[in-house]
């Protein structure tokens, strides 16, 4: 089916270990987001990219990295997980550098760091 | 830098009653402004948005908004209320620089029989 698809839904990690969240979407989308969603901050950019081989930091990067070698994923990465690190995570994509496209999100990766 | 402040993080309204989400918005100039919903479980889906066409913008599920630059907001509407309008509504703004938009805390929307 087409769309954005991340993976894992459900994930519990330890303090320290090395996580690593998927996103695929199947619209050859140039541009691709990052949020983290916790209670009382809504959502919250971590990372963006442009294009293949393009990212740049959004309001929350610490902690985490990204790549994207294809234009389709877009993962992210947590080095060292922390407790703090513990939240729900949305991919979305939108069809240009234009946002009156609006984003399309993913379902969602619930995150808990133990 | 632009932002929006969403009034109420939880807003009760019985069925059939009309639902009103308040959405204030900072920007130096005029912006673009969305509204999204979050059902449980879910990722966002887009209700609406504002791009300059025109003040009154209509959405899916029967909401509208209006953007009112005299008041710096961007309420989001809809007549009567039913069970199914029961989710998260999230308020967003695009940045000067760049394609990101910027979310509001959230407003929980309940529905009550």
């Amino acid at each position: 089916d087409a769309g954005i698809t991340q993976s894992p839904r459900y994930k519990i990690t330890e303090t320290g270990r090395q996580v690593t969240l998927m996103c695929h979407q199947t619209w050859s989308h140039s541009y691709m987001f990052w949020y983290r969603q916790d209670l009382g901050h809504g959502l919250r950019l971590i990372y963006y990219s442009a294009a293949a081989d393009i990212t740049d930091k959004g309001e929350v990067p610490d902690g985490y990295v990204v790549s994207r070698s294809k234009t389709e994923n877009f993962p992210l990465t947590l080095e060292s997980a922390t407790r703090s690190q513990t939240s729900v995570y949305f991919c979305a994509s939108s069809e240009s550098g234009e946002t009156n496209y609006g984003y399309t999100f993913g379902s969602g990766t619930r995150l808990t760091v133990v | 830098a632009q932002s929006v402040t969403q009034l109420g993080s939880h807003v009760s309204v019985s069925e059939g009653a009309l639902v009103l989400l308040r959405c204030n918005y900072s920007s130096s100039v005029p912006p673009y402004l969305f509204w999204y919903v979050q059902y449980p479980n879910q990722g966002l889906q887009l209700l609406l948005k504002y791009t300059s066409a025109a003040t009154l913008v209509k959405g899916i599920n029967g909401f509208e908004a209006e953007f009112k630059k005299s008041e710096t907001s961007f309420h989001l509407t809809k007549p009567s209320a039913h069970m199914s309008d029961a989710a998260e509504y999230f308020c967003a703004v695009v940045q000067t620089s760049g394609s990101r938009l910027t979310f509001g805390e959230g407003t929980q929307l309940t529905v009550n029989p």
